[in-house]
């Protein structure tokens, strides 16, 4: 899950396994979220979004559920591979029509071969 | 399409110096941002531009200018650089200022004041 700590929190995961990374938001009047990738030394990179209106959604290996009772959101990623290594880290959208987006701290996902 | 670029890549600034981070789309978005990246926190946003025309301060404005000087450059400028401005700068960018709209990020600038 997110951290508010100088180390991030690391997931670690056999190569082929499933990951599941989780994220507690903040906001309950937030409409629209994002789940980041963060490869070491590169910008964030979209993987997947879900609107406040769905519980959850699926793209190419990878899933977003959504609990608003519980303000969570979790990324799934099927069959992780080496290449998923990096920081994850989701995005809220505090409502309203600007696109000003919450981040959090992110989740290191190391992948053993 | 080089999507959003950014330079410098790395500098170092001694307290008190000054610089200007650059920041280009070629995406004809009409939305940039400019965030600060810290160990242990989120992204966090510093300033952003809705619209050509038009700047707006973000959560962490103070000690940074910045400049929309057309639809694709977006500039960020530290007048008297502080190390607590030691950080890691992002760019982003997107179709338009709107709730659910995707934001593009370039590969950062790593600056360190000494």
């Amino acid at each position: 899950g997110e951290s508010v700590g100088l180390h991030l929190p690391t997931l670690s995961v056999q190569e082929g396994d499933n990951s599941i990374i989780n994220c507690a938001y903040s906001n309950s009047a937030s409409d629209y979220f994002i789940w980041y990738k963060q490869e070491s030394g590169k910008g964030p990179q979209f993987i997947i979004d879900i609107r406040s209106n769905m519980d959850k959604r699926q793209g190419q290996r990878v899933t977003v559920l959504l609990n608003k009772t519980v303000k969570h959101l979790s990324l799934q990623i099927a069959a992780t591979q080496p290449g998923d290594s990096a920081v994850y880290f989701c995005a809220e959208n505090y409502g309203g029509a600007t696109n000003k987006l919450i981040f959090g701290t992110g989740t290191l996902l190391a992948v053993q071969p | 399409n080089a999507g959003v670029t950014q330079t410098p890549k790395f500098q170092v600034l001694k307290t008190g110096q000054s610089m200007t981070l650059q920041c280009a789309q070629d995406m004809n978005h009409n939305s940039m941002y400019w965030y600060r990246q810290d160990p242990g926190m989120g992204l966090r946003l510093i300033y952003y531009s809705a619209s050509e025309g038009t700047t707006d301060k973000g959560e962490v404005p103070n000690g940074y200018n910045v400049s929309r000087l057309n639809k694709r450059e977006f500039s960020l400028r530290l007048e008297s650089a502080a190390p607590s401005q030691t950080s890691v700068y992002f760019c982003a960018s997107s179709t338009k200022f709107h709730t659910g709209v995707e934001q593009y990020f370039g590969p950062g600038t790593r600056l360190t004041v000494t």
